[in-house]
């Protein structure tokens, strides 16, 4: 149990475009869902948590026009990487959590480059 | 401000003896830990937790201690495995906050055969 997936694996895009990684969680109801970047041999940052219907809580130094989270349901968070630029190129991974449970499940992340 | 920290980034072990991980934290108010394991490229995976009302909580191989005077928490393996390499890293949360998790900076655990 307690899966989260996370789509695309790997995407590849111009500068200026906007990206969406989704992050599902399936075969749990994801009350909060939490969105980290980790950049090479550095520790995972908390970027958001979004509880579904509400608005996301950004952490402080993210910009949440440029990355933006949408919690729609109880099994899907979507981020949104607007206007990217080569310095948003880094590995960004979601994870959920439940009604019965402070552990977080990790999705396997996305990795993004900005050309 | 590094709330959370694991100040050996790596650690190398011999197949079979004890790996044990270390973890130190600042924020009094945390009482809620967590081990995760992580390969390159992937998503971490929990491996085990241990609330601040306990101070051991043991799974299979996984042996979590906490030290809540000295704010201090260990995560032993015992066997030690070569699928056991990966990055460890701790996580500390104040359930309060709706389990929001800060990360120590990891551990590169390699296990030789």
């Amino acid at each position: 149990g307690a899966v989260v997936s996370q789509h695309p694996s790997r995407v590849i895009c111009k500068s200026g475009t906007s990206v969406k990684i989704e992050c599902r969680s399936l075969d749990f109801q994801a009350t909060t869902m939490f969105w980290y970047r980790q950049f090479p041999k550095q520790s995972l940052m908390l970027m958001a948590t979004s509880n579904e219907g509400s608005k996301a809580t950004y952490e402080q130094g993210v910009e949440k026009d440029k990355f933006l989270i949408n919690h729609a349901s109880l099994t899907l968070s979507t981020l949104t990487v607007t206007s990217a630029h080569p310095e948003d190129s880094s590995f960004y991974i979601c994870s959920a959590s439940g009604t019965d449970t402070d552990t977080q499940y990790f999705g396997p992340g996305t990795r993004l480059t900005v050309l | 401000d590094q709330q959370v920290k694991q100040n050996s980034p790596s650690l190398s072990v011999q197949e079979g003896r004890i790996s044990i991980l270390n973890c130190d934290y600042t924020n009094s108010m945390f009482d809620y830990f967590l081990w995760y394991k992580k390969y390159p490229a992937e998503g971490p995976t929990f491996l085990i937790s241990i609330s601040s009302i306990k101070d051991k909580n043991e799974d299979g191989r996984f042996t979590v201690f906490l030290n809540k005077s000295a704010k201090h928490l260990s995560l032993h393996i015992v066997p030690s495995q070569p699928g056991d390499s990966a990055v460890y890293f701790c996580a500390a949360s104040v359930t309060s906050s709706g389990s929001r998790l800060t990360f120590g900076e990891g551990t590169q655990l390699t296990v030789n055969p």
